[in-house]
């Protein structure tokens, strides 16, 4: 059974730009999270999607956004690019998004802005 | 709310010795506490988690974690390090918000493992 898959593992963008990452989630899981993990800041929550509906948001700027398709797919976007969103981008999937089940993490994206 | 409070931020112990991982929760509802490992350039593993029931966890790797409520904690320990086990750790709480399910980490902590 395939695990989450982001793509791409590594990028490289400068300031200003906007970027678009993806994200495979488990054959049959539904709820997809996406995590943004910094040295300073650790790991934080950017948002949550299931069923192609976002369903909570993390303490982030209008800059960070997301979508989900109909095969569970997510992608996040991050618009007018600042150093500071130098960071590992997380996505995790979960069967459903209920509290007690866990959440697989695929291997992340690691966004670097210059 | 709910958080997590990992303490140390680097832990080393020698090979085949006790490993201890302290994590202590603050939660205003049952929590369900996890804690995963991230080796460099990776994800994040699920080690094992508590939800209810029996409060002596166990996960892969020989780890194993025990839930205790009277003293809000959620400590992860391994009876004998093994090199391989050098990585990060992290605890985290599963938070609710609605119908909707995030998690909130503890800052981690840094495990070395010295032969």
């Amino acid at each position: 059974k395939a695990g989450v898959t982001q793509t791409p593992r590594y990028l490289i963008k400068t300031r200003g730009q906007q970027v678009t990452l993806s994200c495979s989630p488990i054959s049959g899981h539904r709820s997809v999270s996406w995590y943004q993990q910094t040295p300073g800041q650790g790991l934080q929550f950017l948002f949550e999607y299931f069923s192609e509906t976002q369903r909570n948001k993390g303490n982030f700027p209008g800059r960070f956004s997301g979508r989900q398709f109909s095969n569970s797919r997510s992608e996040m976007n991050v618009s007018t690019l600042e150093l500071g969103d130098s960071a590992l981008y997380l996505c995790a999937s979960s069967l459903v998004g209920a509290r007690n089940t866990e959440a697989f993490f695929g291997q992340g994206t690691r966004l670097t802005v210059v | 709310a709910q958080s997590v409070t990992q303490l140390g931020s680097h832990v080393s112990v020698s090979e085949g010795a006790l490993v201890l991982l302290r994590c202590n929760y603050s939660s205003s509802v049952p929590p369900y506490l996890f804690w995963y490992v991230q080796y460099p350039n990776q994800g994040l593993q699920l080690l094992l988690k508590y939800t209810t029931g029996a409060t002596l966890v166990k996960g892969i790797n020989g780890f194993e974690a025990e839930f205790k409520k009277s003293e809000t904690s959620f400590h992860l320990t391994k009876p004998s390090a093994h090199m391989s086990d050098a990585a990060e750790y992290f605890c985290a709480v599963s938070v609710s918000s609605g119908s909707a399910r995030q998690l909130t980490f503890g800052s981690g902590t840094q495990l070395t493992v010295l032969p």
